[in-house]
């Protein structure tokens, strides 16, 4: 079946603006996750969803970035009044379950530059 | 304050040749620790994992091993092909993943 999906595949924005990160998991997972590697870094955790549990949104840097995940499917990281340290690649992931080892599947990813 | 190290950024291989990545860790609460393999323009892709009851897994050319008391892990790739080339990353389990910094892998021909 389909893998992950996330678009817009590149996003170039300037600085201030809002922008939207859209992620399609795997039919059928539960968990779905949101990870964000900047220039040279390894993946940052930013928020995950479990089921109708609430997020976790421990990882989010700051209050301008939150994310919803609508009837249990898709979700959409949203990033307010961005800034240039925002730029990095957004990486969605989806497993079965939470966590406890089982394997997440990771979207191509999103590219945001802010300008 | 990073809770998985990956200390080497890039590690050059002549093909045929074993790779050997490595992984250190600092919270012995993480349970379970996995690698994952990412090329450029794709997201990671799951490659092997193993269980901290465990100290070593073996999945073909690829084996995981484990030391707890040193908190360490290690990738080893045998025989390393070209298109062996990209990021690993080193990951463990606790209440959430929690990912190391990656290492550059390229496979020479």
């Amino acid at each position: 079946g389909a893998g992950v999906s996330q678009s817009p595949s590149n996003k170039v924005t300037e600085k201030g603006k809002d922008v939207e990160l859209r992620c399609d998991p795997i039919s059928g997972h539960t968990a779905l996750y949101w990870y964000r590697q900047s220039l040279g870094q390894g993946l940052e955790f930013l928020i995950y969803f479990q089921g109708n549990s609430a997020p976790d949104k421990s990882g989010l840097p700051s209050d301008r970035f939150s994310a919803e995940r609508t009837g249990g499917s898709v979700s959409t990281l949203t990033i307010q009044r961005t800034q240039q340290e925002d730029s990095a690649v957004y990486l969605c992931a989806s497993s079965l379950r939470q966590f406890g080892g089982e394997t997440q599947y990771f979207g191509p990813g999103t590219r945001l530059l802010v300008l | 304050d990073q809770q998985v190290k990956q200390n080497s950024p890039s590690l050059s291989v002549q093909e045929g040749r074993i790779s050997i990545l490595n992984c250190d860790y600092t919270n012995s609460m993480f349970d379970y620790f996995l690698w994952y393999k990412k090329y450029p323009a794709e997201g990671p892709t799951f490659l092997i994992s193993i269980s901290s009851i465990k100290d070593k897994n073996e999945d073909g050319r690829f084996t995981v091993f484990l030391n707890k008391s040193a908190k360490h892990l290690s990738l080893h790739i045998v025989p390393s092909q070209p298109g062996d080339s990209a990021v690993y990353f080193c990951a463990a389990v606790g209440n959430k993943l929690v990912f190391g910094a990656g290492t550059i892998l390229r496979v020479k021909s």
